[in-house]
């Protein structure tokens, strides 16, 4: 069974900019979940994505945003960067029945503002 | 809300000894408990769960933690620890009916020969 695939492995974009991220999530989960992982700051959780809706967010800015595509797959895409946007972007995915179901994670994105 | 705190950063340990990680939680509704362990440049690997039943749970690979409603404790223990168990171990709690984790700042394991 594959995993969850996210793309790209790196991604260096400049201040002001725009960055889209990309997930697959295991076959037949239907949620998705967005989480930061900054040096310092430790694991935050930015959103949650099921069956093509947004469930849940947490408490980050507006030019974080995202959608979720009928295959399930789903885009973060993050404007108007900040050097302080520079961390690696988890994705999970899993069953969605009522949090009892793990979270299955990606490898993730690095994401380096200059 | 729930929180988690994982109050060692760092854990160093010589290999074959054995090891607690220890995670508090708090919460004033029932939660589903988790470990994950992340290696160097990867994302994080699901380690062991609590959802109910029995408070002592085991992973495949020897680590085991003990869900402690009193103390709102899960700590993980290994009693012999390898070289390649070093890593950085979250603790994580979600609520019932809820699927956000919400994840302790990370233990880094360190095992040395």
């Amino acid at each position: 069974e594959a995993g969850v695939t996210q793309s790209p492995t790196h991604l260096i974009k400049t201040r002001g900019q725009q960055a889209t991220l990309r997930c697959s999530p295991i076959s037949g989960h239907t949620s998705v979940y967005w989480y930061q992982q900054a040096l310092g700051l430790g694991l935050q959780f930015l959103l949650w994505y099921d069956e093509g809706e947004e469930r849940n967010r947490g408490n980050f800015p507006p030019r974080f945003s995202g959608r979720q595509f009928p295959n399930y797959s789903s885009e973060l895409n993050v404007n108007a960067l900040e050097l302080e946007d520079s961390a690696l972007y988890l994705c999970a995915s899993s069953l969605n029945q009522g949090g009892n179901q793990p979270q299955h994670f990606g490898d993730g994105t690095r994401l380096s503002i200059l | 809300a729930q929180s988690v705190t994982q109050l060692d950063s760092q854990v160093p340990v010589f290999e074959e000894a054995p090891v607690e990680l220890r995670c508090n939680y708090s919460s004033s509704v029932s939660v589903y408990l988790f470990w994950y362990v992340q290696y160097p440049n990867q994302g994080l690997q699901l380690l062991l769960k609590y959802l109910s039943g029995s408070t002592l749970v085991e992973s495949i690979n020897g680590f085991e933690a003990e869900f402690n409603k009193s103390q709102t404790s899960f700590h993980l223990r290994k009693p012999s620890v390898h070289i390649s168990d070093t890593a950085e171990y979250f603790c994580a709690v979600s609520r019932t009916g809820f699927q956000k984790l919400v994840f302790g700042t990370g233990t880094r394991l360190l095992v040395s020969p």
